[in-house]
């Protein structure tokens, strides 16, 4: 299955909100969608999984949606400190596959 | 509290051979999935595969089946990457990651290494 993240670059002020896509070649089974962030420097952090399952820790600006082959994070309200690159993936059966990313900026 | 820690950077030559590893603890090492994925630099990640400490099962990208072997040391709760022969593309940073319980739900990555920088450079 192939991931298709856009934008590839999302650049927003501070407390603007931020919509970032990820599709699937096919349907995922079951959502079986998790969501990164990698900050610079630093490791990837899972943020969602099961498409809208927030994981440990995870403030509630970040939501995930999403089903079948369109799948979406959201970003409720920007912080400076959301700088980061978010990567989806899917795991509804191997091979897991990522998507290339979406670099979120501030202005 | 779970930890992966990882092996060092590593600088090789073409051709030669590398194991890297991860050493696990804080949990039942053979009881949760535990694979590897790859970043180049400045790029995306990609899913090398994953090992079932459990029972070895093992399973691999197809973009990486038949130039890595994944294996693990139960008795000492480490996982291994290994190459018999590397490639300058080779180059990049591992990172090992372990899964949440159970197959196919559980296969999203909840811990991370601190990731092994590979060069791979003649």
């Amino acid at each position: 299955i192939v991931l298709t993240q856009s934008p590839g670059t999302l650049s927003l002020s501070p407390g603007e909100r931020a919509t970032l896509s990820c599709r699937a070649s096919q349907s995922v089974s079951s959502s079986y969608v998790a969501w990164y962030q990698q900050k610079p420097g630093q490791t990837p952090r899972l943020l969602i999984y099961a498409a809208s399952s927030r994981a440990t820790g995870i403030p509630d600006r970040f939501t995930g949606s999403g089903s079948g082959t369109d799948f979406t994070l959201t970003i409720s309200r920007l912080e400076p400190e959301d700088i980061a690159v978010y990567y989806c993936q899917q795991y509804g059966r191997p091979p897991l596959t990522f998507g290339g990313g979406t670099k979120v900026e501030i202005k | 509290e779970v930890q992966l820690v990882q092996s060092g950077a590593e600088v090789k030559k073409p051709g030669e051979s590398l194991k890297i590893s991860c050493k696990a603890s804080g949990y039942g090492f053979s009881s949760y999935w535990i694979g590897w994925v790859r970043q180049m630099p400045g790029k995306g990640l990609e899913w090398v595969g994953i090992i079932y400490p459990g029972d070895s099962d093992t399973k691999y990208s197809p973009s990486f089946q038949g130039h890595v072997t994944i294996s693990v040391d139960k008795s000492i709760t480490t996982a291994y990457l290994q190459w018999s022969s590397l490639k300058a593309s080779d180059s990049a940073k591992y990172y090992c990651t372990r899964y949440a319980p159970g197959y196919s739900s559980g296969l999203y990555s909840v811990y991370w290494g601190q990731g092994t920088l590979v060069t791979v450079s003649s």
